[in-house]
């Protein structure tokens, strides 16, 4: 069973940038069936979708978050990464990493990183 | 504001049937069968219950089922139990340049 599991600084000052790694076991990230994605959640709302990552290093992310987002994987290490730059206390919230199955959303998800932007 | 609108809340009795309607667009919900919804109790990760639109993964409950008409998904999760007490999020495919959607969620209480 695929196990993922994300890392990284959980306080950021702002306009700086928010580094977070997913660690993937169980389960080959090299794998050309699935994507790799970024979910996040502020506290006490619901669930915003940033971008995802295919093996091969193609990626789609949410227009929203204005090319701020950066999703890399290195399939050497079984990892992926987010980084959001210029992050402003918006951007404090729960991120989730979480693996697509075939054309299903998040089929397993991390545990969660909670990432506090604040000076 | 979410690209797809779900009830704030809905509450039942333990026993009985309630369900979620998750509506979208003809762009997302309308057309696409890639609609997921997930269960999350506070301070969890959420959980995928339902895949395209009406499939269960192995291990989830044949209480929880999904349907779509139009450009509305439902999730009905029938013979309520105090352990379904939970937020609820549905997702689509998107055709615009997001991708991926998601509904506002659902508190569900059982009463």
């Amino acid at each position: 069973q695929v196990q993922l599991q994300e890392s990284g600084p959980g306080l950021v000052k702002p306009s700086q940038t928010l580094s977070l790694t997913c660690t993937v076991s169980g389960g080959s990230i090299s794998s050309g069936i699935y994507y790799w994605s970024w979910i996040r959640q502020p506290a006490g709302k619901g669930l915003e979708w940033i971008g995802r990552i295919y093996a091969t290093g193609s990626t789609n992310y949410n227009p929203s978050l204005k090319s701020r987002a950066t999703i890399s994987v290195d399939t050497s290490k079984s990892q992926f990464s987010l980084r959001l730059s210029s992050v402003t206390a918006a951007d404090t919230a729960v991120y989730y990493c979480a693996r697509d199955s075939q054309l299903v959303v998040a089929a397993n998800w991390g545990q969660g990183s909670l990432v506090t932007v604040s000076s | 504001q979410s690209a797809l609108t779900q009830p704030a809340s809905v509450s039942g009795s333990p026993g009985q049937s309630i369900t979620i309607s998750c509506t979208g667009t003809s762009s997302d919900v309308g057309g696409y069968n890639y609609v997921s919804w997930y269960q999350q109790h506070p301070g969890k990760a959420p959980k995928l219950i339902i895949y395209e639109v009406s499939n269960r993964p192995s291990g989830v409950s044949s209480r929880f089922s999904g349907s779509k008409s139009g450009n509305t998904a439902s999730l009905t999760i029938s013979g309520l139990r105090a352990e379904d007490e939970s937020d609820y999020y549905c997702s689509s495919y998107t055709s615009s340049s997001t991708v991926v959607v998601f509904g506002g969620g659902t508190k569900l209480t059982v009463l």
